[in-house]
């Protein structure tokens, strides 16, 4: 099976250009997660899904910020207009309903210039 | 809120030494935590998961412990190898709550 599917695995922009990040969760699984990653900061959660309807996305930085579900498989998370600070790696995660337990993508790294 | 905290911070130890990565978490309400191994530049991998009304997982060399009360948890890794070096994160959930807190992580280092 495959694993949690992440496009693209880098990305490289310039301030104030749309950013759209994409994820494809493992079949089956009910929850979506999307997590940032810096040093700074470590993992912070962003928001998440139960069965393709936000759930919590107080972790979302500013309006700046949007993800959707559109259907079972897929998940966008868009950040318009970017800004350097969003620099990072970002990850799209997700868990079956029974268990509980996260699975990772590889993440993409977004750089902003 | 749920604050997960690990130390150290870095660790690095010769190959085939038995060593013990702690993890702590301020509310006792944990429904589970969870161990992940993240390579650089990599996502994270997960190893075990320990439910609240488990006290310990094991797989292959690792073993992962929960103590509710105290507010830890333990991974031991047996007879450490160079490929075990990676960072090492610990994430708990709350109960009540679907999304997991994340510690800073571990780095770990095994000398050849």
């Amino acid at each position: 099976d495959a694993g949690v599917i992440q496009s693209p695995r880098h990305e490289v922009t310039e301030m104030g250009q749309e950013v759209t990040l994409r994820c494809k969760p493992i079949s089956g699984h009910d929850y979506l997660f999307w997590y940032r990653q810096t040093m700074m900061r470590g993992l912070e959660l962003l928001i998440y899904f139960n069965n393709n309807v936000p759930i919590d996305d107080s972790g979302m930085p500013e309006d700046r910020f949007s993800a959707k579900m559109p259907n079972a498989s897929f998940s966008t998370l868009k950040i318009q207009p970017s800004e350097p600070r969003d620099s990072a790696v970002y990850f799209c995660a997700s868990s079956p309903r029974t268990s509980g337990e996260l699975f990772f993508g590889e993440g993409s790294r977004l750089t902003v210039l | 809120k749920q604050e997960v905290t690990q130390i150290p911070a870095a660790l690095s130890v010769p190959e085939g030494e038995n060593l013990v990565l702690n993890c702590s978490f301020t509310d006792s309400a944990i429904y589970n935590l969870q161990w992940f191994r993240q390579d650089p530049g990599k996502g994270l991998t997960s190893l075990l998961l320990i439910q609240s009304s488990q006290r310990e997982q094991t797989s292959g060399r690792l073993n992962a412990s929960l103590d509710k009360s105290s507010g830890r948890s333990t991974l031991y890794i047996a007879a450490s190898q160079p490929g075990d070096s990676a960072t090492y994160l610990c994430a708990g959930r709350q109960t009540g709550r679907r999304a997991l807190t994340f510690g800073s992580g571990t780095r770990l280092q095994v000398q050849p």
